[in-house]
């Protein structure tokens, strides 16, 4: 079957400019995450929705970051005034429920020039 | 708070060595779980392996093992006989009730 979608692959964009992030679950998986990995760096939680529940933002480094899931499926990320330090791959993962294992799209790699 | 240290931030061998990546984990819960994720040049995470605190039992998957022990709070995993495709950033996790805590990653390289 399918995996996660991630959409696009690669962004380029302007600083100040909005950009926004597209991920396709797994059919099926109630869970989705948003991970950001800066250059070196490990996986750095974002946001997290789980079925019907309120999301948990804890992860969002700032106001400028939003996240919403239509339909229990599929996401967007929205970065708003990008900035040179918001430049990273951005992961989205799906799983079955909680503590299930993840399953990771391909990424998005943002670069913020 | 729940925390994953992977001390170790580039390993190299020689193809066919053996290798064991580190990795130590702070929580505070009795029940948890931890996991093994693998990123190749690709980019892609792979799941490798979840084993929950109540089964310290090792598991072997092919050149695959992994130790883990409560006592020193450690999810070690072992390649056997190490191939030029094991080459990757191995990322431990722990996870109690989402989102996964990450680990920094261990960078292997395998050399022909």
């Amino acid at each position: 079957g399918a995996g996660v979608s991630q959409s696009p692959s690669n962004k380029v964009t302007e600083k100040g400019k909005d950009v926004e992030l597209r991920c396709d679950p797994i059919s099926g998986h109630t869970a989705l995450y948003w991970y950001r990995q800066s250059l070196g760096q490990g996986l750095e939680f974002l946001i997290y929705f789980q079925g019907n529940s309120a999301p948990d933002k804890s992860g969002l480094p700032s106001d400028r970051f939003s996240a919403e899931r239509t339909g229990g499926s599929v996401s967007t990320l929205t970065i708003q005034r990008t900035q040179q330090e918001d430049s990273a791959v951005y992961l989205c993962a799906s799983s079955f429920r909680g503590d299930s294992p993840l399953h990771f799209g391909n990424g998005t790699r943002l670069t913020v020039t | 708070a729940q925390k994953v240290t992977q001390a170790q931030t580039e390993i190299s061998v020689v193809e066919k060595e053996d290798v064991t990546l580190d990795c130590v984990y702070e929580t505070r819960d009795t029940t948890y779980y931890l996991f093994w994720y693998k990123q190749p040049p690709s980019g892609e995470l792979v799941f490798l392996i979840r084993r929950n605190s109540f089964d310290e039992q090792n598991e072997i998957s092919g050149r695959y093992s992994w130790n883990f022990q409560k006592s020193t709070s450690s999810f070690n995993f072992t390649i056997t006989a190490s191939q030029v495709v094991d080459s990757a950033v191995y990322f431990c996790a722990l996870s109690r009730n989402t989102p996964l805590v990450f680990g920094k990653g261990t960078r292997l390289s395998v050399i022909a």
